[in-house]
């Protein structure tokens, strides 16, 4: 199975800061790199898919890069209802698997 | 709009079984695969199941192996997943996900949830 290590675990930050999260693959998955975000007691939200493009209706405050092994994702002003959790998952293989979660909190 | 809607989900003990079902609307069902993901109280998501647009293909996660089976329903726009011999780790909320377009595609829509609590 494809392993998804994700950094930091957890990110105290400001309104208004940049904040990335990167994501590492443990084989090279292209371009199949997608983000989610989660708020307590909600269902996961797409973000990011194919690694760097925006879903529908997602603020372009938010962006992804990356290919192969590496991804990041990048808020880059961080709004009060971006603090929340955000995972990364691969879809190039089945089982498809999920980074372990960053958690994003108010400093 | 897309919606899907999880039910099934309660207390059960060890060792008993449990069915689950995720009503799909507001697009062609039967032109998606469909995936059931789950989260363990104050854990990360995990990967549980997929079956294919036409039901012709299913894969599931060793954590559950033969002891899970994902079904679909195409004329009731259902998506089912069939729990055996539950035990203390499957308790969880667990999510049915619409795949997107293509191959390789995102988890592009999302149900509520159902929480299962499997204990004596």
């Amino acid at each position: 199975d494809i392993q998804m290590t994700q950094s930091p675990f957890y990110l105290s930050a400001s309104v208004g800061d940049r904040v990335t999260i990167t994501c590492r693959a443990s084989q090279s998955i292209s371009s199949f790199l997608n983000w989610y975000q989660q708020k307590p007691e909600k269902a996961p939200k797409l973000l990011i898919y194919a690694a760097s493009s925006l879903q529908s209706g997602v603020p372009s405050r938010f962006s992804g890069s990356g290919s192969a092994t590496d991804f990041t994702l990048t808020i880059s002003s961080l709004q009060p209802e971006d603090f929340a959790t955000y995972y990364c998952q691969q879809s190039y293989t089945t089982p498809q698997t999920f980074g372990q979660g960053t958690k994003v909190e108010i400093k | 709009q897309v919606q899907l809607v999880e039910s099934g989900g309660g207390v059960v003990q060890p060792g008993r079984s449990l069915r689950l079902s995720c009503a799909a609307s507001g697009f062609i069902f039967s032109n998606y695969g469909m995936h059931w993901v789950r989260q363990a109280p104050g854990k990360g998501l995990e990967w549980v199941a997929v079956i294919s647009y036409d039901g012709s293909d299913k894969y599931h996660a060793d954590s559950v192996k033969g002891r899970f089976t994902v079904s679909r329903d195409n004329s009731k726009n259902t998506v089912y997943l069939e729990m055996n011999s539950l035990r203390a780790e499957d308790t969880a909320m667990y999510y049915c996900a619409k795949d997107g377009s293509g191959s390789g595609a995102p988890l592009d829509y999302w149900g509520q949830g159902t929480l299962v609590i499997v204990s004596s």
